[in-house]
């Protein structure tokens, strides 16, 4: 079992929809998560940084963490086309240098 | 702000050469840098974790001969593939932390094809 498993997708809907992005991960260790979103031929690009159980909203984006489920999301609303790309969760047991554990990334396709 | 430069983005070469690959913070200082390689539909694979001053730290698998790391000031970090084959084309990412407790900023990656 990987550590963090995330649904490769890929994702299609229509502009302006909701969208919503999981990871399910194994280490209860986990205590710092993080959601970044990647383009095509790009680098990852930070979009939500949380620490432990809850709720944190950005402009369109809400990124929840359910510690005791091992369970977190990121919610997009009004979805638009530049929100297509692939969107990476990451997680690490603590902040500071320490290694930080990637999903696969769900691939994202927002529809005009 | 928290913008790191990566370079080159793209990098062709034959089979035997040595390409190097720059990673800036631009806008902090980075006591610590990542690299990755990425393979396509594949996650981040950790490589190595350069810390400024110091010997990288490599993950297993890794040959440290093979990727040489330096992290010669705060706001740079660089990756040389000595003797590049075929099978060491893939894409590379460098990251940056600017501090303890803070999440790491990526370079736009470099994109490394061995002929």
């Amino acid at each position: 079992q990987k550590e963090v498993e995330q649904d490769p997708g890929p994702l299609s809907v229509p502009e302006g929809a909701i969208v919503s992005l999981n990871c399910t991960y194994s280490n209860s260790a986990f205590q710092y998560f993080m959601w970044y979103r990647q383009y095509s031929r790009k680098g990852p690009e930070l979009l939500m940084y949380t620490y432990s159980s809850g709720n944190k909203e950005d402009g369109r984006f809400t990124a929840q963490v359910d510690k005791s489920s091992k369970y977190i999301s990121l919610f997009i609303r009004d979805s638009q086309p530049s929100d297509s790309a692939t969107y990476l969760c990451a997680m690490s047991i603590s902040g500071g240098y320490q290694k930080v554990t990637f999903g696969t990334g769900t691939k994202l396709q927002v529809i005009p | 702000g928290a913008v790191v430069s990566q370079h080159p983005s793209r990098v062709i070469c034959k089979s035997g050469t040595s390409v190097k690959i720059e990673c800036r913070s631009l806008d902090f200082q980075a006591t610590t840098m990542f690299w990755y390689r990425q393979f396509p539909k594949q996650s981040l694979m950790l490589m190595a974790t350069s810390n400024e001053g110091s010997k990288a730290t490599y993950e297993q698998g890794v040959e440290k001969d093979k990727f040489l790391i330096n992290h010669a000031s705060l706001t740079l970090s660089t990756l040389t593939v000595t003797s590049a084959h075929p099978e060491d084309s893939s894409f590379y990412i460098c990251s940056a932390q600017a501090g303890s407790n803070q999440p790491q900023h990526f370079g736009d990656g470099t994109r490394l094809s061995i002929l």
